[in-house]
């Protein structure tokens, strides 16, 4: 079975810090994503890599930049967390069509 | 660009009764539809996929979506729910090459009552 890792579950941070969120895939996907979810407003694409080093915008990219060093690990990072990106973040690789997902973070931002 | 509709929030259905939760998309080139089931603190879970071929498609717990492209819609049902289907539906569409980047729909919360 693939297998989507995100690092934690469950992250408590204050304003200001530097947060850094790991998702790590285990079948040599190129594309990996990053998502948030919040209540009645669904998944929003924040980034997405579809290669080493190769990364884009999705439709939410303020205040958050990723890192992709190596095909298997997708780091979204959030400079200076707000209270407003307090969410669930889930990470997604894809094999052709079929995206696979991780179990999601949930950042409290206080 | 493409987008995805999904007019019901939350949908109360008593156990054994069907359900229908609805999705309606927008695009201008070839998508490929997907829904996806969210059970709590969970992540998503694909349960079922349009690609190409038959316009109905079938999961393995009863559910089924057909494929409607003159009312671009991707309606998802299963005749006769149980309580162990409460969850969170999210229909979505991607791109049929390069990417597949995924827009999803705002989801619907589907609550089986006993």
């Amino acid at each position: 079975d693939v297998k989507v890792t995100q690092s934690s579950r469950y992250l408590v941070k204050r304003t200001g810090e530097k947060v850094f969120l790991e998702c790590v895939q285990d079948m040599d996907h190129e594309n990996m994503f990053w998502y948030r979810q919040d209540p009645g407003l669904g998944l929003r694409l924040i980034y997405f890599s579809y290669d080493v080093k190769m990364k884009e915008k999705g439709d939410i990219p303020e205040g958050y930049s990723v890192s992709r060093e190596k095909k298997e690990r997708f780091s979204l990072i959030l400079e200076s967390a707000s209270t407003n990106q307090t969410s669930m973040y889930l990470c997604a690789s894809t094999s052709g069509a079929q995206a696979f997902f991780g179990q999601g973070t949930r950042l409290t931002v206080v | 660009a493409q987008s995805v509709t999904q007019l019901d929030s939350q949908v109360p259905v008593f156990e054994e009764a069907p359900v229908e939760l609805r999705c309606n998309y927008s695009s201008s080139v070839s998508v490929y539809l997907f829904w996806y089931v969210q059970y709590p603190n969970q992540g998503l879970q694909l349960l079922l996929k349009y690609l190409s071929g038959s316009t109905l498609v079938e999961s393995i717990n009863g559910f089924e979506a057909e494929f409607n492209k003159s009312q671009t819609s991707f309606h998802l049902r299963k005749p006769s729910v149980h309580i162990s289907d409460t969850a969170e539906y999210f229909c979505a569409v991607s791109l049929t090459s390069g990417t597949y980047k995924y827009i999803f729909g705002t989801g619907t919360r589907l609550k089986v009552l006993a």
